[in-house]
């Protein structure tokens, strides 16, 4: 079964800093997305940036990047230039795409986001 | 603003009344979920349809019984809910239920049982 870990439950960055938050997954299967997800308090969960396993390069959000390192199986974001409006629930998720278009995602425990003014 | 709409924001109730949450998108998307998050951790997947055809039910008690009766809305039907059910219930969409696809999620309805 595949896992999804997030090693920092919690971070904090000065405003205007960059800050990087830690995924790491295993699974056995070679087909795969990843994705990071904001929830701030309001409650919604946001999706922030989409990581397809088979591209190698890095997506890139405006202020938001990945660090995909397929072989370590590690999904690191970037947040360059943190916002006030940052600061949230940040979920590091993934699905895969073998067995099916079915697949459940499947979400880290979490790392809480502060930004400092 | 989200796409996805969810009413009741708030829900409170009695273990023995029956209630129901809904969940609606106008975005064309052809598939929905519900999941369940407890506080401070991450979202657990319940039901997921698939062009209104139940296609996931990831073993969840028969107390909560959901109705897809269009493409653009799901209904998730509470009944003798217990207390451990308290959570926030969020309903997502995806434009297809192929794993590419991110799924947009509303606010969530935020279920208190007495």
């Amino acid at each position: 079964a595949q896992t999804v870990t997030q090693s920092q439950p919690e971070m904090s960055v000065q405003e205007a800093e960059t800050v990087t938050l830690s995924c790491t997954y295993d699974t056995s299967e070679s087909d795969y997305y990843l994705f990071w997800y904001k929830q701030p308090p309001s409650r919604q969960m946001i999706l922030v940036i989409r990581q397809e396993a088979y591209k190698q390069q890095n997506a890139t959000e405006n202020r938001f990047s990945v660090n995909f390192q397929k072989a370590a199986k590690s999904f690191s974001l970037k947040i360059s230039d943190s916002q006030l409006g940052d600061a949230a629930m940040y979920f590091c998720a993934y699905r895969s795409a073998e067995g099916g278009s079915q697949g459940n995602l499947i979400f880290g425990k979490g790392t809480k986001l502060s930004v400092k003014p | 603003d989200t796409e996805v709409t969810q009413t009741p924001k708030h829900l409170v109730m009695g273990m023995t009344n029956k209630k129901s949450l809904k969940c609606e998108q106008h975005m064309g998307h052809r598939a929905m979920y519900w999941y369940k998050q407890k506080a401070k951790k991450p979202p657990e997947l319940m039901f997921v349809y698939s062009y209104e055809k139940l296609s996931i039910n990831e073993s969840v008690p028969s107390r909560f019984s959901p109705e897809c009766p269009n493409s653009s809305l799901l209904n998730l039907h509470l009944h003798a809910l217990q207390p451990e059910d308290s959570a926030l219930y969020l309903c997502a969409s995806s434009s297809q239920p192929h794993p590419r696809q991110p799924q947009h999620f509303g606010d969530g309805t935020r279920l208190s049982i007495l």
